[in-house]
């Protein structure tokens, strides 16, 4: 399968402690995009990166997150200091852009919970 | 500023029953794309189509539809003799700049749709 992973797919942890999340992209794609996605909404921009590069970061993301695409292949993404309100699906995505078919395919997700 | 619009927020069918469901954007770039995505019970999302503002025809796909309107800033989504499996979530999006180089998608608050046996 040469779609979009992403690991866990479930993180359940306490309030205060500090979550790591994995995406990897289709290979031939060079942007990797996060988003969040709450109940009843459509998924909210976090940040991207072109190739190694994060070129543009949502004010959503807060001093408590961080990502990372080091080598410009697989990403992370990692909250620090949670709270309850980070409690949301984050969605990771990848594109080969700009060019004529820039659209954005989706991994499967990663629900955290926060109590 | 962008912003995508569904007013839509839950539709609920009768299986073989036509549906449209609807998309209003905003955007002050000339050149950008529009997609939709669906997103069934299983939670991933899946692409549908892109569009960009250059082209205006409309696209069939089997059951699927769409109809893009510049001049009402609407990209409207129809589904023919609705089945069961077409339950889902659905989103329209937006991207500004040539071939998505704004990067982000906005995406709408998205429409429910519930197709009954």
């Amino acid at each position: 399968d040469t779609g979009v992973s992403q690991d866990p797919r479930h993180k359940i942890t306490k309030r205060g402690q500090n979550v790591t999340f994995r995406c990897d992209p289709i290979s031939e794609h060079n942007r990797l995009y996060w988003y969040r996605q709450t109940l009843g909404q459509g998924p909210e921009f976090l940040t991207y990166f072109q190739n190694e590069a994060q070129l543009e970061k949502s004010r959503l993301l807060s001093d408590r997150f961080s990502a990372e695409r080091p080598k410009g292949s697989f990403s992370t993404l990692e909250i620090q200091r949670t709270e309850q309100g980070d409690s949301a699906m984050y969605l990771c995505a990848s594109s080969f852009a700009p060019g004529t078919y820039p659209e954005q395919f989706f991994g499967p997700g990663t629900r955290l919970t926060v109590l | 500023a962008q912003k995508v619009t569904q007013a839509q927020t839950e539709i609920s069918v009768v299986e073989k029953e036509d549906v449209t469901l609807d998309c209003v954007y905003e955007t002050r770039d000339t050149t950008y794309y529009l997609f939709w995505y669906k997103q069934p019970p299983s939670g991933e999302l899946v692409f549908l189509i892109r569009r960009n503002s250059f082209d205006e025809q409309n696209e069939i796909s089997g059951r699927y539809s769409w109809n893009f309107q510049k001049s009402t800033s609407s990209f409207n989504f129809t589904i023919t003799a609705s089945q069961v499996v077409d339950s889902a979530v659905y989103f329209c999006a937006l991207s500004d700049g040539y071939g998505g180089s704004q990067g982000n998608l906005i995406f709408g608050k998205g429409t429910k749709l519930s197709v009954k046996p």
